[in-house]
């Protein structure tokens, strides 16, 4: 089974920060990284996928970069509307999610 | 629009069986694959497995061979996830989620596009 391991696991961050968060497979797997967001009690919601395509309607202050084995999700100019937890999810070999990061507001 | 409205809450009694339904509209059923993924509370995401609508073939995560069950029915466009012998470690919430796919040089790349509002299912006696 390929492992996916996100980092930091939680972060504290003020609105207008450029945030980084980083995820590593436990293998290679090309660009098949995604990355979901999730809000307390809501669904997760797609963010990035194929690794650095962004999903329609969500903001450009979000990108995704990385192939093979280490991936970054990049949000540009925390907004308000970002604190909230995100996974990545590989689908190079089924579907494995990493263990989430939390973002929190500093 | 893509809609998908899963059930509502169940509790169950461990040993019973849960089935989550998810109804899909807003898009051509048979054209997306379905997925299901669950969250425990305060824990992460947990890929449980697929169904091609279209078909009606299934592949299941590992951890859930012999106890989960997914089908669909065309005529309503919805799928459904069935959990057998449930324990208090299936206290959790499903979600059902559309897959889609982008090419890259001819690779198909997976994601999940759309999801489910959620299915809480609390296993107790």
């Amino acid at each position: 089974d390929i492992q996916m391991t996100q980092s930091p696991s939680s972060l504290s961050a003020s609105v207008g920060d450029r945030v980084t968060i980083t995820c590593r497979a436990s293998q290679s797997i090309s660009s098949y990284l995604n990355w979901y967001q999730q809000k307390p009690g809501k669904a997760p919601k797609l963010l990035i996928y194929a690794a650095s395509s962004l999903q329609s309607g969500v903001p450009s202050r979000f990108s995704g970069s990385g192939s093979g084995t280490d991936f970054t999700l990049t949000i540009s100019s925390l907004q308000p509307e970002d604190f909230a937890t995100y996974y990545c999810q590989q689908s190079y070999s089924l579907y494995t999610f990493g263990q989430g990061t939390k973002l929190e507001i500093k | 629009q893509v809609q998908l409205v899963q059930s509502g809450a169940e509790v169950k009694k461990p040993g019973a069986s849960v089935k989550v339904s998810c109804k899909a509209s807003g898009y051509t059923f048979t054209s997306y694959y379905m997925h299901w993924v669950r969250q425990a509370p305060g824990q992460g995401l947990e890929w449980m497995g697929i169904i091609n609508p279209s078909g009606g073939s299934t592949s299941y995560a590992q951890k859930f061979q012999g106890r989960v069950t997914m089908t669909r029915d065309t005529s309503t466009s919805t799928v459904y996830m069935e959990l057998s012998s449930l324990r208090s470690e299936d206290t959790a919430v499903y979600y059902c989620a559309r897959g889609s796919l982008t090419t890259r040089l001819g690779t198909p790349l997976h994601y999940f596009d759309y999801w489910g509002q959620g299915t809480l299912v609390t296993v107790s006696s």
